[in-house]
């Protein structure tokens, strides 16, 4: 069977400090993947999709950035983090063939 | 262009009575509909979903979706709520030509013993 894992589950950052956010998939080949942003429990903004090894696209401009150095993983990553950055971050994984996607529990970031 | 609406932010309803959370679409193309739940400070978990066939979707914990062409329309459904139904349900869309889906911005569901 197929498990996404994202860690930290919490995080608390200061502002100007880096980030790096992981998530891998275990079971699966050549998945999608999805990195999401969702404030205040409500709608979810997707930040970057990844169809293979090196293939990010960016959808909404901003100081972060996502790399896939392999296969089953991806990491958003930030130099400088904003307070606006703060946030429930979401990976996500789905087949090529098929668009369900499976998330994994999130990274809750606080950055003060 | 694809995009999808959910136009009640929150529900609320009586365990044991019926619930429905409503979700319209707009797709170039055909669409393919999703249905996810989300509990507090978790990720999010698929409950159904509409590719073609049967217009009556059913998926997990008892719930089922009904796709109305017409309407443009996708509206979830459970015959008998349980309080623990409560959380943050999600429709989204994507358009057969397109490369990924879009979600909604969700709608809370609360269910009261």
């Amino acid at each position: 069977s197929q498990t996404i894992h994202q860690w930290p589950a919490t995080l608390v950052q200061p502002v100007g400090s880096p980030l790096s956010l992981e998530c891998t998939v275990e079971g699966t080949s050549n998945p999608n993947l999805y990195w999401y942003r969702q404030a205040a429990g409500r709608g979810l903004q997707l930040l970057f999709y990844s169809v293979g090894i090196g293939q990010i696209s960016s959808e909404v401009p901003q100081n972060l950035s996502a790399s896939r150095p392999q296969d089953r993983q991806f990491i958003l990553s930030s130099k400088k983090l904003l307070l606006s950055d703060s946030g429930f971050y979401l990976c996500a994984w789905s087949k090529v063939t098929s668009d369900i996607q499976y998330f994994g529990a999130g990274t809750r970031l606080s950055v003060l | 262009a694809q995009s999808v609406a959910q136009p009640e932010d929150q529900v609320n309803v009586a365990e044991g009575n019926p619930l429905t959370v409503k979700c319209t679409y707009s797709v170039s193309g055909n669409p393919y509909l999703f249905w996810y739940v989300q509990y507090p400070n978790r990720g999010l978990q698929f409950l159904l979903k509409y590719i073609t066939g049967d217009n009556l979707v059913k998926g997990s914990y008892g719930f089922e979706a009904e796709f109305n062409k017409s309407q443009t329309s996708f509206h979830l459904k459970k015959p008998s709520a349980l309080v623990s139904d409560s959380a943050l349900y999600f429709c989204a869309v994507r358009d057969t030509n397109a490369g990924k889906s879009t979600f909604g911005d969700g709608t809370t569901l609360t269910v009261k013993p």
